[in-house]
């Protein structure tokens, strides 16, 4: 079993729609958990992190962890055609030297005008 | 402008060659890392360094090499002993190991030909 678990899509959604991005993991002692944004053929961005339980909002950008069901979400409210990326989710342990983040496979989100 | 270079974009290499990535970075960060990614797999840590002089290896660390010389610069060389090399490479660095928040390139494309 992966220690994190990502649906690969893709996912197609018209412009105006809100998505719903979801990883489930299996270790209890991650604790940090990020979003990360890939265009094609380019390298990932920090888009969001969030170390506790509940949500937290970014602009169009909301970031939800339920550790309780080990389950994390992206939601993007009013998606636009420039939001058409792979979405990573990535999570590690608590802090206490090096703890090397762990990668979701990615979904990847088209949006069409 | 701070930030990471890889160079090439595109690298062919052909069966029993060497090939060395270049990864340059100007945010001053301590730690560096090389990932592999493939579709449907997700990122894969190769190998990294949390100070100059040292590295370690990650979980796919057999038939690649580095060195870090140089704070700035973390070269990845992918050897005739990585049976199936094909792939995406990315370099990336945090601020310090304990970081979440990963600066990436704009990756290697590496074929086999």
């Amino acid at each position: 079993q992966k220690e994190v678990e990502q649906d690969p899509g893709p996912l197609s959604v018209p412009e105006g729609a809100i998505v719903s991005l979801n990883c489930t993991y299996s270790n209890s002692a991650f604790q940090y958990f990020m979003w990360y944004r890939q265009y094609s053929r380019k390298g990932p961005e920090l888009l969001m992190y969030t170390y506790s339980s509940g949500n937290k909002e970014d602009g169009r950008f909301t970031a939800q962890v339920d550790k309780s069901s080990k389950y994390i979400s992206l939601f993007i409210r009013d998606s636009q055609p420039s939001d058409s990326a792979t979405y990573l989710c990535a999570t590690r342990p608590l802090s206490g030297g090096y703890n090397k983040l762990i990668f979701g496979a990615g979904t990847r989100l088209a949006v069409h005008p | 402008d701070g930030g990471i270079t890889q160079s090439p974009k595109y690298l062919f290499r052909k069966e029993g060659q060497n090939v060395t990535l270049s990864c340059e970075q100007n945010l001053n960060h301590d730690a560096m890392y090389w990932y592999r990614q493939d579709p449907g797999q997700g990122l894969r840590l190769i190998y990294y360094s949390q100070i100059v002089n040292d590295f370690q290896k990650g979980d796919i660390a057999e038939g690649y090499s580095v060195s870090r010389e140089k704070k700035e610069s973390f070269p990845l060389t992918v050897t005739s002993a990585q049976k199936n090399p094909t792939a995406f490479y990315l370099c990336a660095s945090s601020i310090d190991p304990d970081s979440y928040g990963y600066t990436f390139g704009s990756g290697t494309r590496l074929t086999v030909v």
